[in-house]
């Protein structure tokens, strides 16, 4: 099955300054790349995702880079704010309802002032 | 659509006793999705259904957990006897079977005294 590994567990950075987590997976056939946020005591919710027709895409400050050779993606967050601060997952699945997402074990993000 | 609706969102109980724990998934999503987060474990998958029929419950720690979806519209999980090392969040969600998207649940925060 789908193995999802995911770096760094925690990670700190200044206002304003960039954050990149890093993900890789090992099942080749697997085409559906989101991350998800949850903050304290929340949910997880999706805020990106990328699909493995394209490398990359971008929302905002958001942006999520594809390497299917490699068999890893990336998210970058750029001037970063306090309000990223929260654990971000990657997941791994083949398109199609009926797989399963395949989630990395998280990044906690703490943006300091 | 009120989204993955979960109850209860709290639950305090003692060793021993039956708990069971609720979904309701998003209308018209045909998979769904029982997760349990802790700190030492991160966000496991502990079963998944596809238009009802159990695919994958190969997570599901011991027998004294099941899960049943006897619908499109409603699912429960199951713990009996619970333990305290049951103490967990349990996340319901379910798949949009367009975008592959996966809908949480608000979680159902169990605690085994």
């Amino acid at each position: 099955g789908e193995n999802v590994e995911q770096h760094p567990s925690t990670l700190s950075v200044q206002e304003g300054d960039s954050a990149v987590i890093k993900c890789t997976y090992s099942d080749s056939a697997s085409n559906y790349f989101p991350w998800y946020k949850q903050e304290l005591g929340k949910r997880p919710q999706l805020i990106i995702d990328i699909r493995s027709n394209v490398g990359e895409k971008k929302d905002q400050r958001i942006a999520v880079t594809l390497n299917k050779t490699a068999k890893h993606f990336s998210l970058h967050i750029t001037e970063t704010q306090p309000e990223d601060s929260a654990v971000y997952f990657c997941a791994a699945s083949v398109a199609g309802t009926a797989s399963k997402l395949t989630f990395g074990t998280g990044t906690r993000l703490q943006v300091t002032l | 659509d009120a989204g993955v609706i979960q109850s209860p969102r709290h639950e305090v109980t003692e060793m021993g006793q039956e708990v069971t724990l609720r979904c309701k998934p998003i209308s018209g999503h045909n998979s769904l999705f029982w997760y349990r987060q802790t700190m030492m474990r991160g966000l496991e998958l502990l079963i998944y259904f596809n238009n009802n029929v159990p695919i994958d419950d190969s997570g599901m720690p011991e027998d004294r957990f099941s899960a049943k979806m006897p619908n499109a519209s409603f699912s429960t999980l199951k713990i009996q006897p619970s333990e305290p090392r049951d103490s967990a969040v349990y996340f319901c969600a379910s798949r949009d079977r367009n975008t592959g998207e996966l809908f949480f649940g608000e979680g159902s925060r169990l605690t085994v005294l």
